[in-house]
């Protein structure tokens, strides 16, 4: 699986939107990007994935460069709940594959401020 | 309803004692995995079963023994703990290309 590169921290007002930043450049043609949350004393949980194609759910956005060697979450109106460290993860994605495991980096801790 | 559960939430015992963690989905799916997150806070996958097989074992100890009575559920158990073993250890699920976690066990070992 591709390495990501993600800012250890960022900080967001409450209300705004939250650009968060991953780098992986060395992604292979069929790898996903795919985006989670771990919010405080909780388990992770999925937000959005995309493979070049840029991604809306009603979580978040999911914009990835032409080259795909990076790609932006975007959480539109930041919200205190939303405080939590988001990994930004790249692996060989669909089907249901069982060895489909996750290998979590260091994530972004973001901090949504009042 | 709750997707995937653990118990227990907190688990604080001595070195050398056996305990189990057990996990249950009710979302059907055939995959299930562990992780576990140290105190730096990295996630690492332990094992990956599917449909009640062993797919993955990520060179764990073999004092860990997960085990799967029917899909919905996968259990592990940890012999002999040591100090090292302290951490959250997350149950998942998988299906299509989402992982659903549980909300995690916290062992101590003292």
């Amino acid at each position: 699986d591709a390495k990501t590169t993600q800012p250890p921290s960022m900080d967001c007002a409450e209300g705004r939107a939250a650009n968060l930043p991953c780098n992986h450049s060395t992604i292979s043609g069929n790898e996903y990007v795919y985006w989670y949350r771990q919010i405080h004393s909780q388990g992770p949980q999925y937000i959005i994935h995309g493979l070049k194609n840029n991604e809306t759910n009603e979580m978040a956005s999911l914009i990835i460069t032409e080259d795909r060697k990076s790609s932006t979450l975007i959480l539109p109106h930041a919200t205190l709940r939303d405080t939590a460290v988001y990994y930004c993860i790249v692996r060989v994605g669909g089907g249901n594959n069982a060895g489909n495991m996750l290998t979590f980096g260091g994530g972004t801790r973001l901090m949504v401020k009042p | 309803d709750t997707a995937v559960s653990q118990t227990p939430k907190y688990l604080v015992t001595q070195m050398g004692n056996d305990k189990s963690i057990k996990c249950e989905q009710n979302l059907g799916h055939d995959t299930m995995y562990w992780y576990k997150q140290d105190s730096k806070k990295f996630l690492k996958i332990m094992f990956s079963y599917n449909n009640k097989e062993l797919i993955i074992n990520e060179t764990v100890p073999n004092r860990f023994s997960p085990k799967s009575p029917d899909k919905a559920h996968l259990n592990l158990h940890i012999n002999s703990l040591e100090l090292g073993d302290s951490a959250v250890y997350f149950c998942a699920s998988y299906s299509w290309d989402t992982q659903y976690f549980g909300p995690g066990t916290r062992l101590t070992v003292l």
